[in-house]
């Protein structure tokens, strides 16, 4: 099974900062024939269920403002929130959906400074 | 809109099962397909398995194989999540997630999710 890992495990930035989480996979998710790094992102709220927000490593969701972006290949993968608002207050998760079974990383937990 | 709504908060005795549903609503239900998504405390997002809604196959992940049984009834929208021998573990968050893609093809990733059904597992 692929193991995710992410770094930092919380992370606290100020409003209007760059904040950026790392998520490494135990072997590539990189599927060669088309090019695609099977990789997603998602927020979880307090109380709330995880809410996807980048799939294929940087392909943001519908409704997904353009202050999230996904990025990197094969086995190390950067989510960045350009500019830290409130609501972003979460923890943050990467999952690999190369093979099953698809697993998560362990959850970033991002705050206000 | 798409919804899915969950079962209600479970309490069970170790040894016993747990049968979790999911209602859909807002989609045709029988052109994605479902999974079922775990959280036990403090712990990461965990994949159990996943029904095509349109065909009724399933596919389990080897750590619950043998002790999961998900369903669906394309009547009532809804799936199902069965988890027998349940030991204290077991206590988490259940989530039911519709598969981004519609079937056959599945995406693995996630869409639309379910409220969350807590079980709790105690003697």
């Amino acid at each position: 099974d692929i193991v995710m890992t992410q770094s930092p495990d919380s992370l606290a930035v100020s409003l209007g900062e760059r904040a950026t989480i790392n998520c490494k996979s135990s072997q590539s998710v990189l599927y060669s024939s088309n090019n695609k790094n099977y990789l997603a992102w998602y927020q979880q709220k307090p109380g709330q269920p995880p809410k996807l927000l980048i799939y294929w490593a940087s392909s943001r969701a519908s409704g997904v403002p353009d202050r999230f972006s996904g990025s990197g290949s094969g086995t190390d993968f950067t989510l960045t929130i350009s500019s830290l608002q409130a609501e972003d207050v979460a923890v943050y998760y990467c999952q690999q959906y190369y093979s099953t079974p698809c697993s998560f990383g362990q959850g970033t937990k991002l705050e206000i400074k | 809109q798409v919804q899915l709504v969950q079962s209600g908060a479970e309490v069970k005795k170790p040894g016993a099962s747990v049968k979790v549903s999911c209602k859909a609503s807002g989609y045709i239900f029988t052109t994605y397909a479902m999974h079922w998504v775990r959280q036990a405390p403090g712990q990461r997002l965990e994949w159990m398995g996943w029904i095509n809604a349109g065909n009724g196959n399933t596919k389990y992940s080897q750590k619950f194989q043998g002790r999961v049984t998900i369903t669906r009834d394309t009547s009532a929208s809804t799936t199902y999540m069965e988890l027998s021998s349940l030991r204290s573990e077991d206590t988490a968050v259940y989530y039911c997630a519709r598969d981004f893609v519609v079937v056959p093809t599945a995406s693995f990733y996630f869409d639309y999710w379910g409220q969350g059904t807590l079980v709790s597992v105690s003697s």
